[in-house]
């Protein structure tokens, strides 16, 4: 019954060691979200895909990369994370008909960053 | 810039008994979506509730309602009958019509006491 599957689910890396985090959906959806959500805070947008049109946000930092490359996949890239990048990474998805419509979430992607 | 606002960041309701609790929200849009998710801890974010700004009607599932005051910009969820499951973070969130990004407020955890 996934809907949204993120791996993994823990993920350790060092300081300035690329990573990347995945996000995959049985939804068929057209829209897929990234979030950074740190701790007790609310998820803060990243950038989104809508189908293939890239949508950054002003304030996403250019260590933060994305590629989604068909509708199921979408990866997270940090090119070179610090230790501010610790945080829960959320993947959501949407199905945009005439409207926006209501966000589906993965379990999320904690990473640490030693 | 819309910005949600949820003034209590923490909440605490015995079982079986009604809490309320407050969102309100900043925008120039006059069409937009309004969400309550539920984040419980350690598991993922799911929707609770939603409302279109255009349908003047409050929104209702289940034991969860909302009061939704557009002159206001006031959007709370009530939760009747309160289950010890629902103890969780909640998340109002806000997503103008015609774009995918939402915005949510900084929380309030909720904890339902036996």
């Amino acid at each position: 019954d996934a809907m949204v599957i993120q791996n993994p689910r823990y993920q350790v890396t060092q300081f300035g060691k690329p990573v990347t985090l995945s996000c995959s959906q049985t939804l068929n959806h057209n829209v897929m979200y990234w979030y950074q959500q740190k701790s007790s805070q609310a998820p803060k947008l990243l950038f989104h895909y809508y189908d293939k049109d890239f949508n950054n946000e002003a304030d996403t930092p250019d260590n933060f990369q994305s590629r989604r490359p068909n509708t199921s996949f979408c990866f997270l890239d940090i090119r070179s994370p610090g230790l501010g990048d610790a945080a829960m990474y959320l993947c959501a998805t949407s199905t945009r008909t005439g409207g926006t419509d209501t966000q589906y979430f993965g379990p999320g992607t904690r990473l640490t960053v030693l | 810039a819309q910005t949600v606002t949820q003034s209590q960041p923490e909440m605490s309701v015995q079982e079986a008994e009604t809490v309320t609790l407050s969102c309100t929200y900043d925008t120039s849009e006059n069409n937009y979506y309004l969400f309550w998710y539920k984040q419980p801890p350690s598991r993922q974010m799911i929707l609770v509730i939603r409302q279109e700004a255009y349908k003047q009607q409050n929104a209702t599932e289940n034991r969860f309602s909302v009061n939704f005051q557009k002159a206001a910009k006031s959007f709370s969820l009530k939760i009747s009958d309160s289950q010890l499951g629902d103890t969780a973070m909640y998340f109002c969130a806000f997503m103008p019509y015609n774009n995918n990004d939402m915005r949510f407020g900084a929380g309030t955890r909720l904890t339902v006491k036996p």
